[in-house]
């Protein structure tokens, strides 16, 4: 079956280093996203991609970064890591011409310290 | 700009009482409205998606949502409510950005169904 995976699904960093979040999915969607969710925030888009080379900056982008050098992953880079980026972060996906319907990971909780 | 609002952090119901999850949004043009849930450490899933047509929309696990533009409103709801619905849900609008759609989420409601 067709799945999205993320990893690591828990992380505990300090403040300065640099982290990576992967995300892959096996849906062969054209777009991808990167969303936080904080409590009484939900969720919240940090960076989007609509085919590999594309990338764009969603509504929370600082401090974060994403490549896409292939459909299926869409890894998402903290350059230096920061307490305020204690959060869950999903990634999802979508079809090309969707109308908005989203399948998501299951979330890569990461503490900042 | 595109904007989802859900006016209750918490909703309580007994169960086998329907339910109500209210959501209102703001945006541009024709709204895509949707609903999501998301189970205790997982991921958000599809509940059901509003495009156009009839204003009453049904979806997974007896779940409706009913569409009324003059409120702007997407309510979700269901006739008896289960202890199994106890979840967090979430209200979304679709805009156009570019040339694919963005969801936008409200906060979410945390749904407590009491046996």
């Amino acid at each position: 079956d067709a799945e999205i995976t993320q990893s690591p699904r828990h992380k505990i960093t300090e403040t300065g280093r640099q982290v990576t979040l992967a995300c892959h999915q096996t849906w062969n969607h054209n777009n991808m996203f990167w969303y936080r969710q904080d409590l009484g925030h939900g969720l919240r888009l940090i960076h989007y991609s609509y085919g590999v080379q594309d990338t764009n900056k969603g509504e929370v982008s600082d401090g974060y970064s994403v490549s896409r050098s292939n459909t299926e992953d869409l890894p998402l880079t903290l350059e230096s890591a920061a307490s305020s980026q204690t959060s869950v972060y999903f990634c999802a996906s979508s079809e090309q011409q969707s109308t908005g319907e989203l399948f998501f990971g299951e979330g890569s909780r990461l503490t900042v310290l | 700009a595109q904007s989802v609002a859900q006016p209750e952090d918490q909703v309580n119901v007994a169960e086998g009482n329907p339910l109500t999850v209210k959501c209102t949004y703001s945006v541009s043009g024709n709204p895509y409205l949707f609903w999501y849930v998301q189970y205790p450490n997982r991921g958000l899933q599809f509940l059901l998606k509003y495009i156009t047509g009839d204003n009453l929309v049904k979806g997974s696990y007896g779940f409706e949502a009913e569409f009324n533009k003059s409120q702007t409103s997407f309510h979700l709801k269901k006739p008896s409510a289960l202890v199994s619905d106890s979840a967090l849900y979430f209200c979304a609008v679709s805009g156009l950005s570019g040339s694919a759609r963005q969801l936008t989420f409200g906060s979410g409601t945390q749904l407590t169904v009491l046996p």
